[in-house]
């Protein structure tokens, strides 16, 4: 299968401050990718699908300026969460969609967000 | 709207046994149903998918899926569960018929396989 590389896997911020997670497709070109939120022993919840070249589509109740969602090449995708507070603590999920599989969706490994 | 039911929270099952995490779904046009797989602090790892063709599809670690249009069902099956399948299963499916790319997941089934 297709290969989706996160980083950072584990990251630790400030209250307040903002922090970057970068999605990346190793072996393919992504037109689409999407980012997910999961909370522990949840599901996963769509929060945007990133099109590359253009603004990202924001779920109900997603903060778009709290979310920045940038698809500025084929193969990278980045979600920064901007003023970050302890509440947005989480275990966020890239995934990019191969076409060429059947639009069948991968995903990357997850980022755990700590915020203190 | 499109949906995903898995009516079990966690699914047990002894070593060798065949093993079954049970799948639903609504979506108002043709549905693409997936399978992934969760090991805990990881991401999710695809199994196996259904768009057309057999109603029986067989995917990764020996994992096979019976799409049953009838009972709107995409059940995940295994002929031998092993202890290393013990996992977070998630079912998914997408309505492309209707445009709606996103990938709907359900709210995951925890597999237990003792020895």
């Amino acid at each position: 299968g297709a290969v989706v590389s996160q980083h950072p896997s584990r990251v630790i911020c400030k209250s307040g401050t903002s922090v970057k997670i970068e999605c990346r497709s190793l072996d393919f070109q992504a037109t689409t990718m999407f980012w997910y939120r999961q909370f522990p022993k949840q599901s996963l919840m769509l929060m945007a699908t990133s099109n590359e070249g253009s603004k990202a589509t924001y779920e109900q109740g997603v903060e778009k300026d709290k979310f920045l969602i940038n698809h500025a090449s084929l193969t990278l995708s980045t979600l920064t969460v901007t003023s970050a507070h302890p509440e947005d603590s989480s275990f966020y999920i890239c995934s990019a969609q191969l076409w060429e599989d059947g639009n069948t969706i991968y995903f990357g490994e997850g980022s755990w967000l700590t915020v203190v | 709207a499109q949906s995903v039911a898995q009516p079990e929270d966690q699914v047990n099952v002894a070593e060798g046994n065949p093993l079954t995490v049970k799948c639903t779904y609504s979506v108002s046009g043709n549905p693409y149903l997936f399978w992934y797989v969760q090991y805990p602090n990881r991401g999710l790892q695809f199994l196996l998918k259904y768009i057309t063709g057999d109603n029986l599809v067989k995917g990764s670690y020996g994992f096979e899926a019976e799409f049953n249009k009838s009972q709107t069902s995409f059940h995940l099956k295994k002929p031998s569960a092993l202890v290393s399948d013990s996992a977070l299963y998630f079912c998914a499916v997408r309505d492309l018929n209707t445009g709606f790319q996103k990938l709907v997941f359900g709210t995951g089934t925890r597999l237990l396989v003792s020895p």
